[in-house]
């Protein structure tokens, strides 16, 4: 069985310090992860996926995140926060071989001080 | 190409109506999921269609809910009898394939208002 955990709720950084956005997983088989970002009343946009080639994935707006597998997390970061960074974070696994549903996260919410 | 289309982007129904949301895949794609999302919580799955069939509804409630996917036209998530808490937002995804290692591309949502 899948399921994510996002060990963060809600987030809060000062805007241009480092964000960090923690995703454990657990799959059965072999795992494809992917972050979506969700701005108020809107709808859900893929920021990164990773589908078994390198563990360190780039993703739009600077966002990457790394698989460890020894971990069995998908960490996501940004060098630098930038306001329009604040919104909603879901970490989402699928299995590779025998998927038939994405498994959501409960979300992060992160917040950018000024 | 356009992007993953629903509507309406609001509803709003009366206890006991019916509501029937649609959902366009995005073009060449043939698998459809529907998740609910409740305030303050994460996407739970519904369920997941492919072209006239229903792969995986585990996550239906076993009355009132039903979806569709057409040979011809868009989905269909169709809630009979409404009830206050069916109260949510409803977003539709497609994929070009099964979701073992490709990803989903969500629509906008339908917001349900149950009065």
């Amino acid at each position: 069985a899948q399921s994510v955990t996002q060990l963060d709720s809600h987030v809060s950084v000062s805007e241009g310090t480092p964000v960090l956005l923690r995703c454990n997983y657990s799959s059965s088989y072999s795992p494809s992860l992917f972050w979506y970002v969700q701005h108020p009343n809107k709808g859900l946009q893929l920021l990164l996926k990773y589908t078994s080639a390198a563990t360190l994935v780039k993703g739009i707006n600077g966002f990457e995140a790394e698989f460890k597998k020894s971990e069995t997390s998908f960490h996501l970061t940004k060098p630098s926060a930038h306001m329009s960074d604040a919104a909603e974070y879901f970490c989402v696994v699928s299995d590779r071989i025998t998927g038939n549903q994405f498994y959501f996260g409960t979300g992060t919410s992160l917040t950018v001080i000024p | 190409n356009a992007g993953v289309m629903q509507n309406p982007r609001h509803l709003v129904r009366r206890r006991g109506q019916e509501a029937r949301l649609r959902c366009s895949p995005m073009k060449g794609h043939s698998h459809v999921y529907w998740y609910r999302q409740l305030p303050e919580e994460g996407l739970k799955f519904m369920v997941y269609l492919q072209k006239e069939n229903i792969i995986d509804e585990s996550g239906m409630p076993k009355e009132r809910f039903s979806a569709e996917f057409p040979k011809e036209g868009p989905s269909i998530l169709r809630i009979q009898q409404v009830v206050r808490g069916d109260s949510a937002a409803y977003f539709c995804a497609s994929s070009p394939a099964r979701p073992r290692g490709t990803e989903a591309f969500f629509g906008q949502g339908t917001r349900l208002t149950v009065v």
